[in-house]
């Protein structure tokens, strides 16, 4: 049982390049989320998803997008990437229900030069 | 908005002795508080959550959490530390829109022999 599961869990891009990190789930929760950790402060919410086929943003949405074709995978992209970008990535996933916890993934290393 | 204050950014303990860290949220009505912890490298893994019901919760790694909304609290303690509990510790709310977890910027654990 994998749980949440991203790849990739390193990557060095350069400015200007684009990327997609995929976080798949075998846990059939509905609720999909991207956050960003850097360090000082803390992990702040990029985009989620309540379900198949939908998306919304969170704190941090620029530069960002995301879908969510299939309930198992949550898709982030970088469409340019930028230094400010290099950050260190987390996907969780959700029981629908605010007093559900969430899930981790082990998180996808991004450096941007 | 739901948010919360972690006040320590690095608190060091010496293995045996107790250990205390705090967090404050900011919420009008009742909050939906977890703690996560999370070890060098790794995701972040759920110790505890509360809601309702019982103030004092019990988590797991021997881990328990007072809150007290008359000082907008939600400490997290443990009676005798371990090596091993040397890691990154963060305190979050839950959110109304989609449930995203609203985290402070984390307290990092050392633990001295």
């Amino acid at each position: 049982n994998a749980g949440v599961t991203q790849t990739p869990k390193f990557r060095v891009l350069k400015t200007g390049q684009s990327m997609t990190l995929l976080c798949a789930q075998d846990m059939n929760h509905e609720y999909m989320y991207w956050y960003r950790q850097d360090p000082g402060m803390g992990l702040r919410l990029i985009h989620y998803s309540v379900g198949e086929g939908t998306t919304a943003k969170g704190e941090v949405p620029d530069g960002y997008n995301v879908s969510r074709l299939k309930k198992q995978n949550f898709l982030l992209g970088l469409e340019s990437a930028a230094p400010s970008q290099t950050s260190v990535y987390f996907c969780a996933t959700a029981e629908q229900g605010r007093n559900q916890p969430q899930h981790f993934g082990d998180g996808t290393r991004l450096s941007i030069l | 908005a739901q948010s919360v204050t972690q006040p320590d950014i690095h608190i060091t303990v010496s293995e045996g002795a107790s250990l205390e860290l705090r967090c404050n949220y900011s919420y009008g009505a009742t909050p939906y508080l977890f703690w996560y912890v999370q070890s060098p490298g790794q995701g972040l893994q759920l110790l505890l959550k509360y809601f309702s019901g019982d103030t004092l919760v019990q988590g797991i790694k021997g881990f328990e959490a007072e809150f007290k909304r008359s000082q907008s609290s939600f400490n997290l303690r443990k009676p005798s530390v371990h090596w091993s509990d040397a890691a990154e510790y963060f305190c979050a709310v839950g959110a109304v829109a989609g449930y995203a977890l609203n985290f402070g910027k984390g307290t990092s654990l050392l633990v001295t022999p």
